[in-house]
C-alpha cells in the first residue's frame, strides 16, 4: 500500500506568486495534519484534519495561507501571495486519529520563494 | 502540551548501542511518549510509541521511567544508516491531538 503521497517534491517560484501543495494521505485515515519545517528545526504543525473539518488552525498564517480537505480525503494547502520567508519543507502526515497509532509522513514539498 | 528537552547532539560507533534521552517532565497521565527520526530530505519515520511500559519492536526499544519524567531510545546495534535526527514527542489524545516536534536530537554513527 502506498503511503502518504505529496506532490509536487520540489517547488521554485517568484515572490509574490501563488502556490499550492497537495496531499493524499494513507487510505481509511481520518486525521491529517499540514507541517512546515524550516531549516534546521523540527516540523511545526500549521492545520490539522479530522476528516474534512479543520479541528486545529491555529497556527495557520491566515491572511495568505489557506488549506482544504474536502472529501476527509485529499488536501490542499495554498500560499497566495508567497514571501521570501515561506521558503521551506511543507509535511503532510496522516493518521488514524487515535492516540495509540503512529502518524505516517510524506516526503515533503520542499518550496523556495525567490 | 508537555514539552521535551533532548541533546543538540550525539555520536555513536557502528555496530554499539545508541542511548538517546529525553526529558518530558510535564508530561500528563494519557500522554504517550513517541519517537521519530528524519533522515535527511525525507520525512520524519516513525520508530516506536509507549505510555509506562518498556516498549521493543524490530528497530528500537524504548525505556519509561517509572515517574514517566524521561525517556530513553536505545537503538541496540547502530549502523550508518541510523544517522538521522531523532525526535521525541509527546502525544496527547483525541481532542487535541497535535503531535508537537522540538528540535531533536541529531545521532551521527561513525565507522
Amino acid at each position: 500500500e502506498a503511503g502518504v503521497v505529496q506532490s509536487p517534491r520540489y517547488k521554485i517560484i517568484e515572490k509574490k506568486q501563488p502556490v499550492a501543495f497537495w496531499c493524499n494521505p494513507i487510505s481509511g485515515h481520518n486525521t491529517l495534519y499540514w507541517y512546515r519545517q524550516n531549516l534546521g528545526q523540527g516540523p511545526e504543525l500549521l492545520i490539522r484534519y479530522e476528516n474534512e473539518e479543520a479541528v486545529d488552525d491555529s497556527q495557520l498564517p491566515k491572511d495568505r495561507f489557506s488549506a482544504e480537505r474536502l472529501k476527509g480525503v485529499d488536501s490542499t494547502l495554498k500560499i497566495q501571495p508567497a514571501e521570501l520567508g515561506d521558503s521551506a519543507v511543507y509535511l503532510c502526515a496522516s493518521t488514524q486519529g487515535t492516540p495509540n497509532t503512529e502518524a505516517f509522513f510524506g516526503q515533503g514539498t520542499r518550496l523556495t520563494v525567490v | 502540551d508537555a514539552k521535551t528537552t533532548q541533546p543538540t547532539s550525539m555520536d555513536c560507533a557502528e555496530g554499539r548501542a545508541a542511548n538517546l534521552p529525553c526529558n518530558h517532565s510535564t508530561i500528563s497521565g494519557n500522554e504517550y511518549v513517541y519517537w521519530y527520526r528524519q533522515i535527511h530530505s525525507q520525512g520524519p519515520q516513525y520508530i516506536i510509541h509507549g505510555l509506562k511500559n518498556n516498549e521493543t519492536n524490530e528497530m528500537a526499544s524504548l525505556i519509561i521511567t517509572e515517574d514517566r519524567k524521561s525517556s530513553t531510545l536505545i537503538l541496540p546495534h547502530a549502523t550508518l544508516r541510523d544517522t538521522a535526527v531523532y525526535y521525541c514527542i509527546v502525544r496527547v489524545g483525541y481532542d487535541t491531538d497535535k503531535l508537537i516536534f522540538g528540535t531533536g536530537t541529531r545521532l551521527q554513527v561513525f565507522p
